[in-house]
């Protein structure tokens, strides 16, 4: 079946707009997570879904990001006044249930540039 | 806090040779561990996972990797390796508690394989 799928693939936006990444999760997975790839380094954790609700933000690296999982599925991470640092691969993941021995299934990434 | 150190930043070996990929861990309590690879142009897929039990674990590919907990690693091995398995590894933990999401993963190790 079908993978996790991200997009847009590639964004490239300016110092200072508002941009918005989407994740659609395997049909049936209940948990979905964001990570923050940058260059030369692995995945770091943003945030966690366990349906509609985000059960642990602490990832999160300031107030200019949030995410939502309205109804339960697709999920759009939203960045406010990009800064360069926020350049990065954003990585998706799904599990078909929370906790810690499920594995969790990664899509392609959206790769963020903001100029 | 949860942290992973992936000893090697880019390792280079020729086709046929073994392989081993150094993977230290701090956390005191009980965890659980992964390998994820990253072939070129793909995205992130699980190697192996280590819950409980057996300390050697094998994984797809001939991929094993054994957990020591004494040394707090778990090291990943491979008696032979192919110009296919040119990728980029990463260890990752999480906390083998109910309630523990996230993965902390390490910083990669970029693997070329000589044909």
């Amino acid at each position: 079946g079908a993978g996790v799928s991200q997009t847009p693939s590639n964004k490239v936006t300016e110092k200072g707009k508002y941009v918005e990444l989407r994740c659609d999760p395997i049909s049936g997975h209940t948990a979905l997570y964001w990570y923050r790839q940058s260059l030369g380094q692995g995945p770091e954790f943003l945030i966690y879904f366990q349906g509609t609700g985000a059960a642990d933000d602490s990832g999160l690296p300031n107030d200019r990001f949030f995410a939502v999982r309205p109804e339960g599925s697709v999920s759009t991470l939203k960045i406010q006044r990009t800064e360069r640092g926020d350049s990065a691969v954003y990585l998706c993941a799904s599990s078909p249930q929370g906790g810690p021995y499920n594995e969790q299934f990664f899509g392609p990434g959206t790769r963020l540039t903001v100029l | 806090a949860q942290s992973v150190s992936q000893h090697n930043h880019h390792v280079i070996l020729s086709e046929a040779a073994s392989l081993e990929l150094g993977c230290n861990y701090s956390y005191g309590g009980t965890v659980n561990l992964f390998w994820y690879v990253q072939y070129p142009g793909q995205h992130l897929q699980l190697l192996l996972k280590y819950f409980s039990g057996d300390p050697l674990v094998k994984g797809i590919k001939g991929f094993e990797a054994e957990f020591i907990k004494s040394k707090f690693s778990f090291n990943l091995r491979k008696p032979s390796v192919q110009w296919s398995d040119t990728a980029e590894y990463f260890c990752a933990v999480n906390a083998g508690i109910q309630g523990a999401q996230k993965l902390v993963f390490g910083q990669g190790t970029r693997l070329t394989i000589n044909p």
